[in-house]
């Protein structure tokens, strides 16, 4: 069974950094790029951008470029993002998602990690 | 830009669901269909706007090109009320605001 996996749960402070995974499993990880989605509360999708495992090639939706970093480790199998210096208002619900095939360019999604609630609060 | 309608469509159990999503230019067939449950992740319904992902129902379909959209729930079931997604890839994703199917 394909499956992607995200880390827990994260409440952090107003400039603190952040990292969390997305580790896959079932399928060949280097074969299959992974896309990261963002979920603000009670709101809609927003594609972040997208990487290929294999050699870590990396898109930014042009909405997120310099605010998040995209990043692989293959020999783990895990995908991450990550802030630097995090805001209030990156509080959102953010999943992974695999896509159908290894080809570059914009397609669907699936399946999708469970997602991974990030709370920002002072 | 994405438009989906309407934001709340309350349909009774049995009764058919047509959803609509608008595209402001033309995306081909490069319309994909999510349904998403509370506290669950989008499940993929459909994609190259026809096409029934694996393991989806037969009550589910999709139609459309170019810029107008429809998925038809053909009787609605129970665990079919949810939050409805349409995403186009012919340019980098970008999804609609989504469509509440509730119970009425």
């Amino acid at each position: 069974e394909v499956q992607l996996v995200q880390s827990r749960a994260e409440v952090k402070k107003p400039g603190e950094s952040l990292k969390i995974s997305c580790e896959g499993s079932g399928y060949n990880f280097t074969n299959y790029w992974i896309a990261w989605v963002r979920q603000m509360p009670g709101k809609g999708l927003d594609w972040m951008g997208i990487i290929y495992p294999g050699d870590s090639d990396t898109t930014y939706s042009p909405s997120f470029e310099g605010q998040v970093t995209i990043s692989v480790d293959k020999s783990t199998r895990t995908a991450y993002l990550q802030w630097s210096s995090l805001k209030a208002s990156d509080t959102a619900i953010y999943y992974c998602a695999k896509t159908p095939n290894s080809n570059y360019g914009p397609t669907w999604f699936d399946p999708w990690g469970q997602g991974t609630l990030v709370t920002v609060s002072s | 830009v994405m438009t989906q309608s309407p934001g709340t469509l309350s349909v009774s159990p049995g009764e058919r669901a047509t959803l609509s999503c608008r595209a402001s230019q033309s995306v081909s067939s490069s319309l994909a269909w999510y349904q998403q449950k509370p506290g669950q992740a989008p499940r993929l319904l459909i994609y190259g706007a026809s096409t029934r992902a694996t393991g989806v129902p037969a009550r589910f379909s999709g139609s459309g090109s170019g810029t107008e959209f429809t998925l038809t729930i053909s009787s609605l079931q129970s665990e079919d009320f949810a939050v409805y997604y349409c995403q186009q890839y012919n340019n980098w994703p970008t999804f609609g605001q989504g469509t509440k199917v509730e119970i009425k």
